[in-house]
């Protein structure tokens, strides 16, 4: 099954600046998602990934706040823009591996904004 | 649109107890995940349930999909504190998923 190699693992920022996650999978994939998890909370799809073209996103998620590039089938980084306390989360990659064996997930990044 | 309810969203049992746990879901699907979370990780795949009637079994856990009710179940026997986490079922509507909320369980000695 495929590796997914995410970083960084965690972070601490200062509100206004902005933070740039990286997701690496082992094998080429069509597409790429990232997920927002705040505290507490289940996971929120922000926005898939396919390479060559536009991320699509989600309602309540936009391109500015939210910068994706894919630039090869193994390989996509979700940027954090302009980040406020409301932005700590837990930002998550995730890959289907096939119809058998579903989804898996990066290790994760632990953003605390302060 | 696409809703997953879970129930219940806390669950404490005492070791050796069974309970169950409920997933919902509001559109047809053939496909359900279960995923495991401890304490400030990740999301770890549990089962994946392909198809109506589809049963799954690892260890404690066993996980079944009634397509036609829309429901999934989760059912722990005899619980041990191992078992202590957070657990969500997982629909695809295409290509992404939609989680349930999540179920907290807490085993106690």
């Amino acid at each position: 099954s495929a590796v997914i190699s995410q970083k960084p693992s965690r972070d601490i920022c200062q509100r206004g600046t902005s933070l740039t996650i990286q997701c690496q999978v082992d094998s080429q994939v069509t597409m790429m998602f990232w997920y927002r998890q705040q505290p507490g909370q289940s996971l929120t799809l922000i926005a898939t990934a396919n390479q060559g073209s536009e991320a699509t996103y989600e309602s309540g998620f936009v391109i500015d706040k939210f910068p994706i590039s894919r630039p090869n089938l193994t390989f996509s980084t979700l940027t954090v823009s302009n980040m406020s306390p409301e932005d700590s989360s837990i930002y998550l990659c995730s890959v289907e591996l096939g119809t058998y064996y579903g989804y898996t997930f990066g290790s994760g990044t632990r953003l605390t904004v302060v | 649109e696409l809703k997953v309810e879970q129930n219940p969203l806390f669950l404490s049992m005492q070791e050796g107890k069974n309970y169950t746990i409920y997933c919902n879901y509001s559109t047809t699907s053939d496909r359900l995940y279960w995923y495991r979370q401890d304490p400030g990780k990740s999301l770890e795949s549990l089962f994946v349930l392909l198809s109506n009637g589809a049963v799954k079994q690892e260890g404690r856990l066993m996980a079944s999909l009634d397509t036609k009710a829309r429901l999934s179940t989760l059912h722990i026997t005899a619980a041990v504190h191992d078992l202590s986490a957070t657990y969500f079922c997982a629909v695809p509507d295409r290509f992404k998923l939609t989680f349930g909320k999540g179920t907290l369980l807490t085993v106690n000695p």
